[in-house]
């Protein structure tokens, strides 16, 4: 167990909804890391937030964004959602969000399965 | 840009074969990190082993061990005397030294292992 959780573990809707992903990072952890693995284009980085801050942004689509909680709690929106963003999505924390050279651990949730029907 | 490639999409063998998975990597940092992660049918990711770009001493743990050369730009993984429970996907990841963490993986392998 990383210490990193995911809610919903599975979620199946339709074209054109919307869905809201969770991820509470490790106790401690101020960054937290959106992926997502899709059979097209396998594990990709989307987007990293930093104490509340985004820090870095992948090819995330505009029909999704994120933001992370005062508590550090974060969130992934996907909307006007497509069968190709059918896809398993992982959360990942790390403790900081590198102001050094050293690097800093990321601990991978379990991940959310979205099946866009 | 920073690139990883895992030229294998999928390798079968049999129980206590050896086999090596390759990964290359592309960037232009001077300082990085590599990583290997394995995925089973479960799902979730498992992290395997992390490599510093300065430290190219090759490491090995049990019956994985892994070879990496800054000279050819890979970060080869071999498990040696395979078993039924390596079956999985396994990725390769790049990071960036400064920044941030955001890992850059690979499309990954996968390993059947046959009893």
């Amino acid at each position: 167990d990383s210490g990193v959780t995911q809610t919903p573990k599975h979620l199946i809707t339709a074209t054109g909804q919307r869905v809201t992903l969770r991820c509470s990072p490790r106790s401690g952890d101020l960054s937290v890391y959106w992926y997502q693995q899709s059979l097209d284009q396998g594990l990709q980085f989307l987007i990293q937030y930093y104490n509340g801050e985004e820090r870095a942004k992948g090819n995330i689509l505009e029909r999704f964004s994120a933001q992370q909680f005062p508590d550090l709690h974060s969130e992934l929106n996907l909307s006007s959602l497509e069968l190709g963003d059918s896809a398993l999505y992982f959360c990942a924390s790390s403790v900081s969000g590198r102001v050094t050279s050293s690097y800093n651990e990321q601990f991978f949730g379990p991940g959310t399965r979205l099946t866009v029907l | 840009a920073q690139k990883v490639t895992q030229a294998q999409t999928e390798i079968s063998v049999v129980e206590k074969e050896d086999v090596t998975l390759d990964c290359v990597y592309e960037t232009r940092d001077t300082t990085y990190y590599l990583f290997w992660y394995k995925q089973p049918p479960s799902g979730e990711l498992v992290f395997l082993i992390r490599r510093n770009s300065f430290d190219e001493q090759n490491e090995i743990s049990g019956r994985y061990s892994w070879n990496f050369q800054k000279s050819t730009s890979s970060f080869n993984f071999t498990i040696t005397a395979s078993q039924v429970v390596d079956s999985a996907v396994y990725f390769c990841a790049l990071s960036e030294a400064y920044n941030t963490d955001k890992l850059i993986f690979g499309t990954g392998t996968r390993l059947q292992v046959f009893p």
